[in-house]
């Protein structure tokens, strides 16, 4: 499987501020996607990161919130926007194989917004 | 849209025993349907998986049964181990690209 790299690993972030989590994969890969896991909690698909063209956001989720980039078919950016307490999460970037449905998270960004 | 429901959320078994965490789905299109297991402070990794052709799919002592009928699957965990203790999501393929997780089972297996 695919070897893929997030930083920051963790961050400690002001209220208000942006923060903007990295990830790189060692192969192209078709499909990227963002996930949230808040704490104690199961993992939500914030959106779908798409080569060359605007993010697909899942309901709840906005653009302006959570911008998300993808230049090429191995890296992906995240930006949590504007941080609240709330924010505070894992963020996970994910990726599928091809074979369809199969997926494979990174270590995930742990944000700890004050 | 899709909707995956599991049980139990937590569960606590004696070391050698089994496990069973079960799972629902809404969408009767789906049709792969893998198993989590995140351990403390790491990634979920995938353990196993079933897709819609197949009722049974075994991986040593993990297992995962299929029943598209009533739209349910579970995993089973037999001779437990103590590092088996981890929270489990179970996760159901929606609209072809998208995985819906359920909401995790704490499994902690008393030695």
């Amino acid at each position: 499987s695919a070897v893929i790299s997030q930083k920051p690993s963790r961050d400690i972030c002001q209220r208000g501020t942006s923060l903007t989590i990295q990830c790189q994969v060692d192969s192209q890969v078709t499909m990227m996607f963002w996930y949230r896991q808040q704490p104690g909690q199961s993992l939500t698909l914030i959106a779908t990161a798409n080569q060359g063209s605007e993010a697909t956001y899942e309901s709840g989720f906005v653009i302006d919130k959570f911008p998300i980039s993808r230049p090429n078919l191995t890296f992906s950016t995240l930006t949590v926007s504007n941080m609240s307490p709330e924010d505070s999460s894992i963020y996970l970037c994910s990726v599928g194989t091809g074979v369809t449905g199969e997926l494979f998270f990174g270590e995930g960004s742990r944000l700890t917004v004050l | 849209g899709e909707n995956v429901e599991q049980h139990p959320s937590t569960l606590s078994v004696q070391e050698g025993d089994s496990a069973v965490i079960k799972c629902t789905y809404s969408d009767s299109a789906s049709n792969y349907f893998p198993w989590y297991k995140q351990e403390l402070g790491k990634r979920p990794q995938l353990i196993i998986d079933i897709r819609s052709n197949v009722g049974e799919k075994k991986d040593q002592r993990i297992a995962v049964t299929l029943n598209k009928t009533a739209k349910h699957f579970s995993l089973h965990i037999t001779e437990t181990q103590p590092e088996d203790s981890a929270v489990y999501f179970c996760a159901a393929l929606f609209g072809n690209e998208k995985l819906t997780f359920g909401t995790g089972t704490r499994l902690t297996i008393i030695p």
